[in-house]
């Protein structure tokens, strides 16, 4: 499975973009690339999954460069409650039969 | 509304006594996660089951066990809690039934204090 590395903690204020990067240089081709949040005291949730180039969803926008060997979860305009950790996962195709692992995460904390 | 949960939110159990931790859910997923969870650290899987298919991780300690008697149901159990064994676990789902990686959805989690 891919390795990921993401920053260990970042943090914002209110209005403003927040970009999180996540590096996995050895993904491999069959890989996609998820991201999932989580706040304190509950399970994590998932934000938003790409292959390659952009996705967006109401939440979130994923960029992911020709290479793949990194991605970046943008938030547009953080208020408090996006203060959580977020998680970069990086796993191949299947049907459930190979389980995701979770890294280390970014904590980000948005102060008004 | 489907979802997945799991009871109790919070156990207290004495060291060396074991301990059931359940989870259920709606969603008719094929697939039920479970992790565990310490302070200020990333989930870890401890093992998981496609239908009826167990797969246990590697580093997973012989004291954590598992059963799945139907689609709805998981159960974790930990033989002989220790005082590290004090963490936060979560069950998640996820269909099972895609060629692309599948969302899990993680319940709300119960927390497990060994005494």
């Amino acid at each position: 499975l891919a390795k990921t590395t993401q920053p260990i903690s970042m943090d914002s204020y209110e209005g403003q973009e927040v970009n999180i990067t996540c590096s996995h240089n050895n993904i491999a081709t069959n890989d996609y690339i998820t991201w999932y949040q989580q706040f304190p005291s509950q399970g994590p949730r998932f934000i938003i999954q790409g292959y390659k180039t952009k996705v967006t969803n109401e939440v979130a926008s994923l960029f992911i460069p020709a290479d793949r060997k990194s991605s970046t979860l943008s938030l547009p305009r953080v208020s408090l409650s996006d203060t959580a950790v977020y998680y970069c996962l990086v796993g191949p195709q299947g049907t459930g039969r190979r389980a995701l692992t979770f890294g280390s995460g970014t904590r980000l904390q948005v102060q008004p | 509304d489907a979802m997945v949960i799991q009871n109790p939110r919070y156990q207290v159990t004495q060291f060396g006594k074991p301990v059931t931790l359940s989870c259920s859910q709606t969603l008719n997923h094929n697939v039920m996660y479970w992790y565990q969870q310490k302070s200020s650290q990333a989930p870890k899987l401890l093992f998981h089951y496609y239908d009826k298919d167990f797969n246990n991780e590697a580093d997973t300690p012989d004291n954590f066990q598992s059963r799945r008697p139907n689609t709805s149901f998981c159960f974790l159990d930990i033989r002989s809690p220790g005082l590290g064994d004090a963490a936060m676990y979560l069950c998640a789902t996820s269909r099972g039934v895609g060629d692309y990686q599948e969302t899990q959805y993680f319940g709300p989690g119960t927390r497990l204090l060994v005494l």
